[in-house]
């Protein structure tokens, strides 16, 4: 059973383009992270939300926390060739398991 | 810093063997985790600690072994590698697995192949 579901598996998109990565779950959950993983590489934290309607920005990427701590998501302005990689969402249900959904393979054509 | 370190980088077994991968970290955390990453299948955690001589199993633990004799290390044991370990397994470590400090640093991973 897999508890965060990441959506889509594969994104493939133009640069320039607006993209929005999803990661669901019917659990609820005391903090959510997103991961960024370049080949050969462990993974990279990019944001924690933590907050029921956290809104977080990191320059082109917005990252929010559902209302009820179950879903987030991850939305991607003006994407560039450097944004490409494999993006990861992980959750802490406060059972000491910190758990990660499958990944969006996320690839920027120039 | 170094951070997590974690060796081997590149493994080969032949089925049957036993092996232990290392990992160790100097950032004092008290949580440490193994997981392991196919393709398609992102990161699935295998055993995990949240203090020394305190280990638990995570999401697929059979086939795994693991100790945590002292805050710094976090071996990972195949007693009898099989194909189906076949894996890239990652160490990750953190301060809290609950809150607001929740970020893992993960080492750079052990591609591992059982033939």
């Amino acid at each position: 059973t897999q508890l965060l579901e990441q959506s889509p598996q594969f994104l493939s998109i133009q640069e320039g383009e607006n993209l929005t990565v999803y990661c669901n779950s019917s659990s609820v959950f005391s903090s959510l992270q997103w991961y960024r993983q370049e080949p050969g590489e462990g993974p990279v934290l990019l944001v924690t939300v933590v907050t029921g309607g956290e809104v977080k920005k990191l320059k082109r990427l917005t990252f929010q926390f559902g209302d009820a701590r179950k879903d987030s998501s991850l939305h991607i302005t003006a994407a560039q060739p450097g944004d490409t990689g494999l993006y990861l969402c992980a959750g802490a249900r406060g059972d000491d398991k910190i758990i990660f959904g499958k990944g969006t393979r996320l690839h920027i054509l120039p | 810093n170094a951070g997590v370190t974690q060796t081997p980088k590149f493994q080969v077994l032949k089925t049957g063997q036993s092996m232990t991968l290392q990992c160790a970290q100097d950032m004092n955390h008290e949580y440490m985790s193994w997981y392991r990453q196919d393709p398609g299948m992102g990161l699935r955690l295998i055993h995990y600690s949240v203090g020394a001589g305190i280990t638990d199993q995570g999401e697929v633990p059979n086939g795994y072994n693991v100790s945590r004799s002292t805050t710094e290390d976090f071996p990972l044991r195949l007693l009898s590698a099989a194909p189906s370990q076949t894996s890239v397994y990652f160490c990750a470590s953190t301060h809290s697995p609950s809150g607001g400090n929740t970020e893992a640093f993960f080492g750079q991973g052990t591609r591992l192949t059982v033939v």
